[in-house]
């Protein structure tokens, strides 16, 4: 079954630090890829998005992620975080098992301290 | 800014009773998603529609259900609310011009809180 792992709840970094949030995977097929970012309150906006092609990707925010199948994982990174980046953030994986549909991570709750 | 909207924004409701909430998707999306994310977790997947006929369906019971109109507008439905019903529920809309590839857009919610 596919599956989503985020193996941690929460992470606090300090303004400027760099950043990397894990994620592993487990899908049957070449998997399509996600990092979602919901702020208190909010919906999710889609951060970036991996289908083939260069494993290393990038999105919108500074932020970027690189697929490795060898260790079905799709972690994010970026290189100096800042204070409006607080918010949970979640992978997913894109499934075409019963209908369209995208299976989330339980998400990693980001704070950022000054 | 997704071109998602859902309302009501918040709904408070007591056991037992019924609510309906509602989607409009994003110009030119046919396939509307439903998706229940209780506090604290990721979302889950309830069902899918696609052009008015639902195309999927996840791990929820019969008393959640679901609606798609001709201009892909879309219901959710859950009967006889349950405490634990009390969730943010998130709408996404997508193509099929995607192909495969499953980019869902997604609103910003609707926060049902059951008494």
């Amino acid at each position: 079954a596919q599956s989503v792992t985020q193996p941690d709840i929460h992470i606090t970094v300090s303004e400027g630090a760099s950043l990397e949030l894990r994620c592993n995977y487990s899908y049957g097929a070449t998997p399509y890829l996600f990092w979602y970012v919901q702020s208190p309150g909010q919906g999710l906006q889609l951060l970036l998005k991996y289908f083939s092609g260069d494993t290393l990707v990038q999105g919108i925010k500074g932020f970027e992620a690189e697929f490795k199948r060898s260790q079905s994982s799709f972690n994010l990174r970026k290189p100096s975080v800042h204070w409006s980046d607080a918010a949970e953030y979640f992978c997913a994986v894109g499934s075409n098992t019963g209908g369209f549909k995208t299976i989330f991570g339980a998400g990693t709750r980001l704070f950022v301290k000054a | 800014e997704t071109g998602v909207t859902q309302s009501p924004t918040h709904l408070i409701k007591t056991r037992g009773q019924q609510v309906t909430l509602r989607c409009s998707s994003q110009s030119g999306h046919n396939t509307v998603s439903w998706y229940q994310q209780a506090l604290g977790q990721g979302p889950q997947f309830i069902f899918q529609y696609y052009r008015e006929e639902e195309n999927g369906r996840g791990n929820f019971p019969p008393r959640f259900s679901g609606l798609q109109f001709p201009n892909y507008s879309s219901e959710l439905n859950v009967n006889a609310l349950e405490l634990d019903d009390s969730a943010l529920y998130l709408c996404a809309s997508s193509s099929p011009s995607q192909g495969s590839k499953n980019i869902q857009y997604f609103g910003a919610g609707t926060r049902l809180s059951v008494l």
